[in-house]
């Protein structure tokens, strides 16, 4: 089955600052990668999402990007702020399948 | 429109009772899942459903069960609570598309076993 692995487990910004959080997945079938922030005590919420027919998407601060040939995507987040602050998780799902594996997530905390 | 309704928000549970979480669904998705979520390893799968009267099994599914007897609600049960099963539990849902499509999740049921 997939597995995906994601770093850095914690990150800490200054304001203004970027961050970037990376994952690889080792199914080379997979072609659906989304993103979720998830605040303290709260449900994961879709922030952005990425398919293996485009390298880049784009969504105001937010970016994401896919190497297929490597197996890695990374999500990045520019002019960060503290409402920026939470748990970032990565999944993939394979074409052949309808359900996702998660990465561990990343605790972003954005300072001022 | 209430996208994905979970019941309860938090329950306490004696070793070896049971209970069932139920999930509802009001945006006509075909698809649902159960996730249990613990400190550091992100959200695993537990069950999932990709019609009504389907289910199958997911990362860690022992230990539970499932029913999907309607399209708009998926439960989820547990015979023999046991501490390992504490847990916070996601329910989601997703639509079928011709690609995949994006996971809604719920607020979350807060489940301890005592």
């Amino acid at each position: 089955g997939e597995n995906v692995e994601q770093h850095p487990s914690t990150l800490s910004v200054q304001e203004g600052d970027s961050a970037v959080i990376k994952c690889t997945y080792s199914d080379s079938a997979s072609n659906y990668f989304p993103w979720y922030k998830q605040e303290l005590g709260k449900r994961p919420q879709l922030i952005i999402d990425i398919r293996s027919n485009v390298g880049e998407k784009k969504d105001q601060r937010i970016a994401v990007t896919l190497n297929k040939t490597a197996k890695h995507f990374s999500l990045h987040i520019t002019e960060t702020q503290p409402e920026d602050s939470a748990v970032y998780f990565c999944a993939a799902m394979p074409g052949t399948a309808s359900k996702l594996t998660f990465g561990t997530g990343t605790r972003l905390q954005v300072t001022l | 429109n209430a996208g994905v309704t979970q019941t309860p928000k938090f329950r306490v549970l004696k070793t070896g009772q049971s209970m069932t979480l139920l999930c509802a669904q009001d945006m006509n998705h075909e698809y649902m899942y159960w996730y249990r979520q613990d400190p550091g390893m992100g959200l695993r799968l537990i069950h999932y459903s990709v019609g009504e009267g389907t289910t199958a099994k997911g990362e860690v599914p022992d230990g539970y069960n499932v029913s999907r007897l309607k399209k708009q609600n998926f439960l989820l049960g547990l015979e023999s609570a046991a501490p390992s099963q504490t847990s916070v539990y996601f329910c989601a849902s997703s639509d079928a598309g011709s690609w995949n499509q994006p996971q809604h999740f719920g607020d979350g049921t807060r489940l301890s076993i005592l």
